[in-house]
């Protein structure tokens, strides 16, 4: 398998705290992406980091990228119930004709209201 | 815009029967993606198709089949189901900037 790795798995937390989910990878990267699940649901896009940069924002997320150690995290700000979900990042590698990701495990988030 | 959109949503079948699962996009995307997740796992690349009338093989291509009958539609084929095969199904299409829209997904269980 080249999936890569996420930590923790899951992940429990109180309304309004922040929530830090880790993403390793194998290979070299054109970019790095972040993606969301509700359970029973499909995956949701968040958002994207290039590998030339090192940290982006969107809203209340926050994902650095790290490529000399392969690694990358999501911050969630101010989390809410409705954050509640598993998260997936997914490596887009160098090299890859058809442009495919290679996903993480996922981290599931519960948000305790 | 609906997006991607799959059919069924969910199907039991027995061992040796085969199904087809449809998938259709309608943002006029060039790629287009199978996959299937096993419980508390990521997602696992089944078969990719990078435009209209190629397809190629992901990381578990064993025991299916697939067609893209145009540059909307792609479907999976499963010939003769095995329990092995029992998985949540998700088809996605590629975006812009590289991002994935992913459709709900079929819950397939085979007996």
């Amino acid at each position: 398998s080249q999936q890569g790795e996420e930590d923790p798995q899951a992940l429990s937390i109180q309304e309004g705290e922040n929530a830090t989910m880790n993403c390793s990878y194998k290979t070299s990267i054109n970019n790095l992406q972040w993606y969301r699940q509700n359970s029973g649901r499909g995956l949701v896009h968040l958002i994207l980091i290039r590998s030339n940069e090192r940290e982006k924002h969107s809203g209340r997320l926050r994902v650095t990228l790290d490529t000399s150690k392969k690694s990358s995290s999501l911050l969630i700000t101010a989390s809410r119930a409705a954050d509640t979900a598993s998260y997936f990042c997914a490596s887009d590698g160098n090299n890859n004709a058809g442009n495919m990701l290679t996903f993480g495990g996922g981290t599931r988030l519960m948000v305790k209201p | 815009n609906a997006g991607v959109t799959q059919t069924p949503k969910f199907q039991v079948l027995k061992t040796g029967q085969s199904m087809t699962l449809q998938c259709a996009q309608d943002m006029n995307h060039n790629s287009m993606y199978w996959y299937r997740q096993d419980p508390g796992m990521g997602l696992r690349l089944i078969y990719y198709s990078a435009s209209e009338g190629t397809t190629d093989k992901g990381e578990v291509p064993n025991g299916y089949n697939v067609s893209r009958l145009n540059k909307r539609e792609f479907s999976l084929r499963l010939e003769s189901a095995a329990p092995s095969q029992t998985s949540v199904y998700f088809c996605a299409s590629r975006g812009t900037y590289n991002e994935q829209f992913f459709g709900p997904g079929t819950r397939l269980t085979v007996l």
